[in-house]
């Protein structure tokens, strides 16, 4: 079945130490999207990639990059965890909007990351 | 902004109940509207996905409606059953050139019980 596949589904790692989470997409759909959702919040949308082009938002901190090698795969970089890093990173993907259709995206499962 | 409010934050209901839940938000000049299922420790599924133009759509016991200009959707569950025991997550969509910003609520805690 097409599918998001997040590895790995849970990641601990220390105060400072960098981590990187991986995405990995059977739809061929050409935006992938990552999103941090800390503990009863709502997800909060970090950054998008449309193809190669990358996307941040405003507020997402500098601690936090990504990595788009080729269509299939995108990697979320944390360079120096701290504690209120610790959430769980959604990865989703979907086809690039146009004004006369609309699609949904289609999420992983999720890596839960704890920093100690 | 937009910001998007969900009420209420966590509802407890019988097997078999009908039941409602809100979405709000604030800014109307959406794309789309979309309602999620969350499962607890899991990502996020697709239910329903309304289009800016349309009111409502509806699938199997679900039916969400979409008022844009009062700022306001709704999510009816018919039949309530336990399986339905997720958080449900509204998100309103920004459409952009290079993607669909998505920007959610903060959920209900749905619980349904034998």
């Amino acid at each position: 079945d097409a599918m998001v596949i997040q590895n790995p589904r849970y990641q601990v790692t220390q105060f400072g130490k960098p981590v990187t989470l991986s995405c990995s997409q059977t739809l061929n759909h050409n935006v992938m999207y990552w999103y941090q959702q800390k503990s009863s919040q709502a997800p909060k949308l970090l950054f998008h990639y449309y193809d190669k082009d990358f996307n941040n938002e405003a507020d997402t901190p500098d601690n936090f990059q990504s990595r788009r090698p080729n269509t299939s795969f995108c990697f979320l970089d944390i360079r120096s965890p701290g504690l209120g890093d610790a959430a769980m990173y959604l990865c989703a993907t979907s086809r690039v909007p146009r004004q006369d259709y609309t699609d949904t995206q289609y999420f992983g499962p999720g890596t839960r990351l704890t920093v100690l | 902004k937009q910001e998007v409010t969900q009420i209420p934050a966590a509802l407890s209901v019988p097997e078999g109940e009908n039941l409602v839940l809100n979405c709000s938000f604030t800014d109307s000049a959406i794309y789309n509207l979309q309602w999620f299922r969350q499962d607890p420790g899991k990502g996020l599924t697709s239910l329903l996905l309304i289009q800016s133009s349309q009111r409502e759509q509806t699938s199997g016991r679900l039916n969400a409606s979409l008022d844009k200009s009062s700022g306001r959707s709704t999510l009816y569950i018919a039949a309530s059953q336990p399986g339905d025991s997720a958080t449900y997550l509204c998100a309103v969509s920004l459409f952009t050139g290079g993607g669909n910003k998505l920007t959610f609520g903060t959920g209900t805690q749905l619980k349904v019980e034998l």
